[in-house]
């Protein structure tokens, strides 16, 4: 069936780069999000791509989409103490009624 | 403009009781998902409500329930609580049916706790 794979933990020292990466198995993905969650707090949109798009850039964002490998990659710039959070990918699919498929979330854990 | 409101925060029930979780979505927001996130399984799909009625529906049982009001509010019903049902429960209302380019706004989540 329909999966979206992450890994579970991520460890960066502060301000350096994080790139948190996901693969999915569902080749009709229309969109493909990336959410972050705090302790102890519901979900936060971050941003979102279209399936046609390879790139999308917003701040110190940057999300990378290669459709072939099914790989979805968030890259977070100089990365901050308020960057801790867990991130999810999810994708929604035509299939499925645009139900969205979560990833297990990543962990991320920065270093000072 | 307000986000996504649940109530109660926490909640602790006993074995075999009932509970009833609420949720006010963004105004103008007619499509509300519920989730179920626990540590071992993550984030699971419940059901979903747009214009008073389930749109989709998860793998849970039916011991879970759910209704959404004329004005877009959203209760989530849990029947003979089991001590696997303690979790962080989200709510997540969205402007239209199905994800497409509408995405998620999610409430802080109702944590229960059952004994």
């Amino acid at each position: 069936g329909e999966d979206v794979e992450q890994s579970l933990f991520l460890s960066v020292r502060e301000g350096d780069s994080s790139v948190i990466n996901c693969t999915y198995t569902d080749s009709s993905s229309t969109y493909l999000y990336w959410y972050k969650q705090e302790p102890g707090a519901g979900l936060q949109l971050l941003t979102y791509i279209f399936s046609n798009m390879d790139m999308k850039q917003d701040q110190r964002l940057t999300v990378l989409l290669n459709k072939k490998d099914k790989h979805l990659s968030l890259r977070i710039a100089d990365t901050q103490t308020g960057d801790s959070a867990i991130y999810f990918c999810a994708e929604a699919y035509m299939d499925s009624n645009y139900q969205l498929i979560w990833g297990a979330g990543t962990k991320l854990i920065i270093k000072p | 403009k307000a986000g996504v409101t649940q109530t109660p925060r926490y909640l602790i029930k006993t074995r075999g009781q009932q509970v009833t979780l609420s949720c006010s979505p963004i105004s103008g927001h007619r499509s509300v998902s519920w989730y179920q996130q626990t540590p071992g399984q993550g984030l699971q799909f419940l059901f979903e409500y747009f214009s008073e009625t389930q749109r989709n529906k998860g793998n849970f049982p039916g011991r879970f329930s759910g209704r959404q009001f004329s004005n877009s509010r959203s209760e989530m019903n849990v029947s003979t609580l089991e001590l696997g049902d303690s979790a962080l429960y989200l709510c997540a209302s969205s402007s239209v049916s199905g994800q497409r380019n509408s995405p998620l706004h999610f409430g802080n989540g109702t944590r229960l706790t059952v004994t």
